[in-house]
């Protein structure tokens, strides 16, 4: 089965810096997809980013970018002049073609003003 | 937007209750889920659904069960409550198909079993 691996538990930065959040996976696919979901205390998981595997362009949203290194397994998501907002649960998650969804644990970031 | 609702935000029960969690989605969603969330551990799936009445089992479905009646509607069902199944249980909801269709996520019910 597929694993999805948040080595960094919490992490912080300061207001306006960038911030990069770790996640890798062990996968023997060669097609599956890549998101990360954010968490803020107390309200809904919502999507933030998804990478298709087949895409060798790294996708961004915005402030939010991701490095995708498929042959490394490694997909981490940078945060550009963070803000108070993007305080959450950031989690990684590892989507096969047949529905099977796997997260990471999480990493909680905390901005600071 | 798509909408997912949890029946309840926080629920006490005893040890040995029978709890039901509800969840519904407004998007005609077939492909519902039952997460439970701990810390350290992530989401773990707990039951998914395809289409109405049927369920498939996620990676920890032991002492739950599901429903689904409708389309709408996914129930998560503990028999006999116990302590260790105190946790934090999301829904989610998606579109049938390519993987790649996120997963719409409920704000969560905080289960606390005394």
């Amino acid at each position: 089965a597929q694993t999805v691996t948040q080595s960094q538990p919490e992490m912080s930065v300061q207001e306006a810096e960038t911030v990069t959040l770790s996640c890798t996976y062990d996968t023997s696919e060669s097609d599956y997809y890549l998101f990360w979901y954010k968490q803020p205390p107390s309200r809904q998981m919502i999507l933030v980013i998804r990478q298709e595997a087949y895409k060798q362009q790294n996708a961004t949203e915005n402030r939010f970018s991701v490095n995708f290194q498929k042959a490394a397994k490694s997909f981490s998501l940078k945060i550009s002049d963070s803000q108070l907002g993007d305080a959450a649960m950031y989690f990684c998650a590892y989507r096969s073609t047949n529905n099977d969804m796997r997260f990471g644990a999480g990493t909680r970031l905390t901005v600071k003003p | 937007d798509v909408k997912v609702t949890q029946s309840s935000r926080y629920l006490v029960k005893r040890t040995g209750e029978k709890v039901f969690l509800e969840c519904v989605q407004d998007m005609d969603h077939e492909n519902m889920f039952w997460y439970r969330q701990d810390p350290g551990l992530g989401l773990r799936l707990i039951y998914f659904s395809y289409d109405v009445k049927m369920k498939e089992k996620g990676d920890i479905p032991e002492g739950y069960s599901v429903s689904r009646e409708k389309k709408e509607r996914f129930s998560l069902i503990l028999e006999s409550a116990s302590t260790n199944q105190t946790s934090m249980y999301l829904c989610a909801s998606s579109y049938p198909g390519l993987g790649g269709s996120e997963q719409y996520f409920g704000p969560g019910t905080r289960l606390t079993v005394t």
